[in-house]
């Protein structure tokens, strides 16, 4: 089946502790791409990656990190989580570059303590 | 890119259409006009997407005003699955989504 995963589902941790949030496409996707949502503040791009090792800043990066090694996972870490940082995170994938149609995973949820 | 205006919230009757409008009168001739959906906190779901002509999917069919200053999505047989918010997005970026407040849609049997 086609998808996109994400890994944890949930998660609850303490400030500082750095941890990593895994995500991976099996459709051989070239775009992917993280948000973050909260409440009243909708859907947020943290990074994005065009393709292997090409990766760029969103609208909310601060705090965060990627990287893209393969084409199918796009892991997002969290150096020193602060509580600012509890939400809802998703995944995504595009096929192409050139398409508007993202593929989203299931959504992590972090809480920072 | 073009901002974009959808009522916080609309019902629909199980089975009938539902006709969700979207404003974006400030949209550029290379922005495009594209939806999705989100059922309860799953992840975004791509609906259907546009430049200037009317669209049609196996979801959705999406109506582009000729001075693309506005468009509607339509759901022709509206099911208590599609319950969720709808979000009306307009951009040049490939990959670049802002997403809005949205629309929450409730169909009621």
């Amino acid at each position: 089946e086609a998808q996109v995963t994400q890994n944890p589902r949930y998660l609850i941790t303490v400030t500082g502790k750095k941890l990593t949030v895994t995500c991976s496409q099996n459709m051989n996707h070239e775009y992917m791409s993280w948000y973050r949502q909260d409440p009243g503040l909708g859907l947020r791009q943290i990074y994005y990656s065009m393709n292997v090792e090409v990766t760029d800043k969103g609208d909310v990066p601060e705090g965060y990190k990627v990287s893209r090694k393969e084409k199918r996972n796009f892991p997002l870490i969290l150096e020193s989580p602060s509580p600012n940082q509890t939400s809802l995170y998703f995944c995504a994938s595009s096929p192409r570059t050139d398409t508007y149609e993202q593929y989203f995973g299931p959504g992590t949820r972090l809480t920072v303590t | 890119d073009a901002k974009t205006t959808q009522p916080p919230s609309m019902d629909c009757a199980e089975g009938r259409a539902a006709n969700l409008p979207c404003n974006h009168s400030t949209i550029s001739g290379n922005e495009y006009v594209y939806w999705y959906r989100q059922i309860h906190s799953q992840g975004p779901q791509y609906i259907i997407h546009g430049l200037k002509n009317n669209e049609t999917n196996e979801m959705a069919s999406l109506i582009i005003t000729e001075d693309r200053k506005s468009s509607t999505l339509i759901l022709p047989h509206a099911t208590l699955r599609d319950t969720a918010v709808y979000y009306c997005i307009v951009s040049a970026r490939w990959g670049k989504l802002q997403f809005g407040a949205g629309t929450q849609v409730v169909v009621t049997p």
